[in-house]
């Protein structure tokens, strides 16, 4: 069965400092993997995916996620966090051996980022 | 495009009421999936359709939930009667095929008093 886990809960950061929000997936076929970003009383906003191509993913609002096969994970990250990327990141994972293809969302990362 | 689109935003009602839930989807997309977020739980698929007929209902709680699709434009998720452990932000998505990512409505905040 497909399935994606987010090991941490809450990842805290000082603005300016690197983020890093992890995730490992368990598919059986080649993955689709996805970045969601939901800020409070928002719905899910896509940040960036990875289909084929290059490991190095780039996204929206300056993130990146790096595709990592050996080691089954799609970690997100940014070079310096700002106080605005405070919100919940979900991760997930959509194996196209299922006919329908649907997305598995991990259990969500909230990112707190102080001043 | 104006997104995909939830109504209402908000909702209140008092138990026993019965609860309807709108979402129309992005035009073009054949896909539409129902989530429900809680604390507790996280975010939880309920059903989803695919060219307008459900594929897979096994995350509707119970009977009470009961989801349409009758035309490609809009879709209903009802619960009757409502109790307060629905109270829930409910959110619809759409997506355009296999492969893609969701797109996801602003969600519909219910409370259930």
């Amino acid at each position: 069965a497909q399935s994606v886990a987010q090991p941490e809960d809450q990842v805290n950061v000082a603005e300016g400092n690197p983020l890093t929000v992890k995730c490992t997936y368990s598919v059986s076929g080649n993955p689709y993997l996805f970045w969601y970003v939901q800020y409070p009383n928002r719905g899910l906003q896509f940040l960036l995916k990875y289909i084929t191509g290059d490991n190095l993913v780039k996204g929206s609002y300056g993130f990146e996620a790096e595709f990592n096969k050996s080691q089954t994970s799609f970690h997100l990250k940014k070079p310096s966090a700002l106080v605005s990327d405070s919100a919940l990141y979900f991760c997930a994972v959509r194996d196209l051996t299922d006919s329908w293809g649907k997305l598995q969302f991990g259990a969500g990362t909230q990112v707190v980022v102080t001043p | 495009d104006a997104g995909v689109i939830q109504s209402p935003r908000h909702e209140v009602t008092e138990m026993g009421q019965e609860v309807t839930l709108r979402c129309k989807p992005i035009s073009g997309h054949n896909s539409l999936f129902w989530y429900r977020q809680t604390m507790m739980r996280g975010l939880e698929l309920l059903i989803y359709f695919n060219n307008n007929v459900p594929i897979d209902d096994s995350g509707m709680p119970e009977d009470r939930f009961s989801a349409k699709m009758p035309n490609a434009s809009f879709s209903t998720l009802k619960i009757q009667p409502s109790e307060p452990r629905d109270s829930a932000v409910y959110f619809c998505a759409s997506s355009a095929r296999r492969g893609e990512g969701y797109t996801f409505g602003s969600g519909t905040r219910l409370t259930v008093v």
